[in-house]
């Protein structure tokens, strides 16, 4: 499968705990996204990275949030000291750069219940 | 807010009978437009998209219309299928291929 793999794809833990999930984008995709998605609610933006670099963050995207692409492959994004509220499931999505209007292509997101 | 919405939350429809889906935006320079179709437990799956100089786009059993006029955008499903039940998407393109979704229509196939 050479789609958009997200790892884990559940996650249980309890509040306060750390947790980070990990997005594997198709290989020849340089912009990488995060989106958050709540039951009965569409896809909401958190951020995205062209290569290593982090161009956009939501403001959903509190200090408790940080998302990184090292070396502009893969990505992680860690939620610190998780709270009930952030229990959603986190989608990450690809790209290639190009004009405006590039498909973009998501994964099968990572469920997070918070406990 | 949301700048892209859709008009009902729900849409039920015969098996072989056509859907149609329909879609407000509100950002009149919006120049790109995407249907997606989510599956209970799975992300969004891209189905058809559209620019803005278009007024329609036709895939496999899938057309999209836009109406710029009325920034109104709609999704045609022809004689639809069990496996066209989920929730659809449409979502707006806003520049450096960023995708703001409304809150979906989940279309249920009766037998």
């Amino acid at each position: 499968d050479t789609g958009v793999s997200q790892d884990p794809r559940h996650k249980i833990t309890k509040r306060g705990q750390n947790v980070t999930f990990r997005c594997d984008p198709i290989s020849e995709h340089n912009r990488l996204y995060w989106y958050r998605q709540t039951l009965g609610q569409g896809p909401e933006f958190l951020t995205y990275f062209q290569n290593e670099a982090q161009l956009e963050k939501s403001r959903l995207l509190s200090d408790r949030f940080s998302a990184e692409r090292p070396k502009g492959s893969f990505s992680t994004l860690e939620i610190q000291r998780t709270e009930q509220g952030d229990s959603a499931m986190y989608l990450c999505a690809s790209s290639f750069e190009g004009a405006s209007g590039n498909t973009i292509y998501f994964g099968e997101g990572s469920w997070l219940t918070v406990v | 807010g949301e700048s892209v919405g859709l008009h009902l939350p729900t849409l039920s429809v015969q098996e072989g009978d056509n859907s149609i889906i329909n879609c407000a935006y509100s950002n009149s320079a919006s120049d790109y437009f995407i249907w997606y179709k989510q599956e209970s437990g799975k992300g969004p799956q891209f189905i058809i998209d559209i620019r803005s100089n278009m007024d329609k786009r036709q895939g496999q059993r899938v057309t999209v219309l836009l109406n710029k006029t009325v920034k109104h955008l709609s999704l045609q499903i022809a004689a639809t299928q069990p496996g066209d039940s989920a929730v659809y998407f449409c979502a707006e393109n806003m520049g450096d291929d960023k995708i703001i979704f409304g809150k979906g229509t989940r279309l249920h196939i009766l037998p």
